[in-house]
């Protein structure tokens, strides 16, 4: 049972590009949540979804970041005209159906803007 | 209210003796408490977690104690390792919730 795989692992943008970082859940999961780490920071969450479903964006900036999980394929966080301060390690992690919060993480995207 | 406070912020532990790191939290709701490790450059990996309704779980090495009515709970390392050598996060959630982190500390395991 492969884990959660996140792509790319390291993505390098300019300032003012977009940024799509994508996160697909281990088999079974239906749970997605999004959570940013500065570096010798811990994480903070970003946004929980479920498939077709926002549930909790409060830790999601206003601006420029969306995140969605269509009904097929992978969970994307998008990031819309960089900025320095958006270069972080961005981590996805699932959790089962059953709804409880045993949230396994992926590799993570390292995102550095240029 | 939601915040996980956690300490202490590094620590140092000759091989074979206890690591032990402490974190509190304020919200009652609260119901399951995981403890992270994370290596550079990878991700957060989950290494043990309980529930409210019991004051200890112990996992090999690892062991968690858990103190409701202080709202406190600790992760211990017995016969610690330089493989041991991580950052570590405790954390806290209520049902599927999100995952509310401590800020996490850096565990250093020299031979």
């Amino acid at each position: 049972n492969a884990g959660v795989m996140q792509n790319p692992r390291h993505l390098v943008r300019r300032r003012g590009q977009e940024a799509r970082l994508r996160c697909s859940p281990m088999k079974g999961h239906s749970h997605v949540y999004w959570y940013r780490q500065l570096p010798e920071e811990g994480l903070k969450f970003m946004v929980y979804l479920q498939k077709e479903n926002i549930i909790d964006e409060s830790g999601m900036p206003k601006e420029r970041f969306s995140a969605e999980f269509p009904k097929e394929g992978p969970s994307i966080l998008r990031i819309q005209q960089v900025v320095r301060g958006d270069s972080a390690a961005y981590f996805c992690a699932s959790s089962p159906q059953t709804g409880r919060t045993e949230a396994f993480f992926g590799q993570g995207t390292r995102l550095t803007v240029v | 209210q939601q915040q996980v406070k956690q300490s202490p912020q590094s620590l140092i532990v000759q091989k074979g003796g206890i690591s032990i790191i402490n974190c509190a939290y304020e919200n009652t709701a609260f119901d399951y408490f995981p403890w992270y490790q994370q290596f550079p450059g990878k991700g957060p990996a989950l290494l043990i977690a309980i529930r409210p309704d019991v004051s200890e779980k112990k996992e090999g090495r690892f062991t968690i104690s858990f103190n409701k009515s202080a709202k406190q709970f600790s992760l211990h390392i017995m016969d610690s390792q330089p493989g041991d050598s991580a950052t570590y996060f405790c954390a806290a959630s209520k049902g599927t919730d999100k995952l509310i982190f401590g800020t996490g500390t850096r565990l250093q395991v020299f031979p």
